[in-house]
């Protein structure tokens, strides 16, 4: 398993602010994954971290608007830049852990973070 | 594309029901599938993980089961109680998407004391 810790828990910012949101893993992971929760959705993945080169991002999500960081193994950083209403959701970073075969993996997340835009 | 539903969207059961919970997915070529619990304003809890060569999975009180072949994964929790009160996803782990996770929208469950 992979216990993650993510803060802050929650936040409430003015609109065109930035907020910085970080995430600590208890072990050595390759990647780090960055998704977001819309009030009353599912999860959509923002993008992808590896450590030591560029996040890889999903169709719709921009480096501009959510700059990430990957610092080592254990650490990662999501930043909502120039916050609107719209960004209000859940973030949450996940790590996958091999269950047996590499193919096989168990995803684990960290506690969210709520943020409200106002 | 992988597709993930979860019916019903909500359930409330008195307690000591038993729950059963519904994922279906369109494409059958899988690695694994996943439940999860999300409490409001949380993150994800795993649940249960069970692989594509698996039928059921059980852990305590849940048990959740797997067939493939026709695209459907159920979730029981047994003698259900308040604490179950939380949001239910399952997520998908496709061969053909990049191996990447896709998730139902949930299932709120409500357990009335």
């Amino acid at each position: 398993s992979a216990v993650i810790s993510q803060k802050p828990s929650r936040d409430i910012c003015q609109r065109g602010t930035s907020l910085t949101i970080q995430c600590q893993v208890d072990s050595q992971v390759t990647m780090m994954f960055w998704y977001r929760q819309q009030p009353g959705q599912s999860l959509t993945l923002i993008a992808t971290a590896n450590q030591g080169s560029e996040a890889t991002y999903e169709s719709g999500f921009v480096i501009d608007k959510f700059p990430i960081s990957r610092p080592n193994l254990t650490f990662s950083t999501l930043t909502v830049s120039n916050m609107s209403p719209e960004d209000s959701s859940i973030y949450l970073c996940s790590v996958e852990v091999p269950q047996g075969d590499s193919l096989n993996t168990e995803a684990f997340f960290g506690q969210g973070t709520r943020l409200t835009v106002v | 594309k992988q597709e993930v539903t979860q019916i019903p969207a909500a359930l409330s059961v008195p307690e000591g029901e038993n729950l059963v919970l519904n994922c279906s997915f369109t494409d059958s070529a899988i690695y694994n599938l996943q439940w999860f619990r999300q409490d409001p304003g949380k993150g994800l809890t795993s649940l249960l993980l069970i692989q594509s060569s698996q039928r059921e999975q059980t852990s305590g009180r849940l048990n959740a089961s797997l067939d493939k072949s026709s695209g459907r994964s159920t979730l029981y929790i047994a003698a259900s109680q308040p604490g179950d009160s939380a949001t239910y996803l399952c997520a998908v782990r496709s061969m053909d998407d990049d191996y990447k996770l896709s998730f139902g929208a949930g299932t709120t469950v409500t357990v009335r004391a």
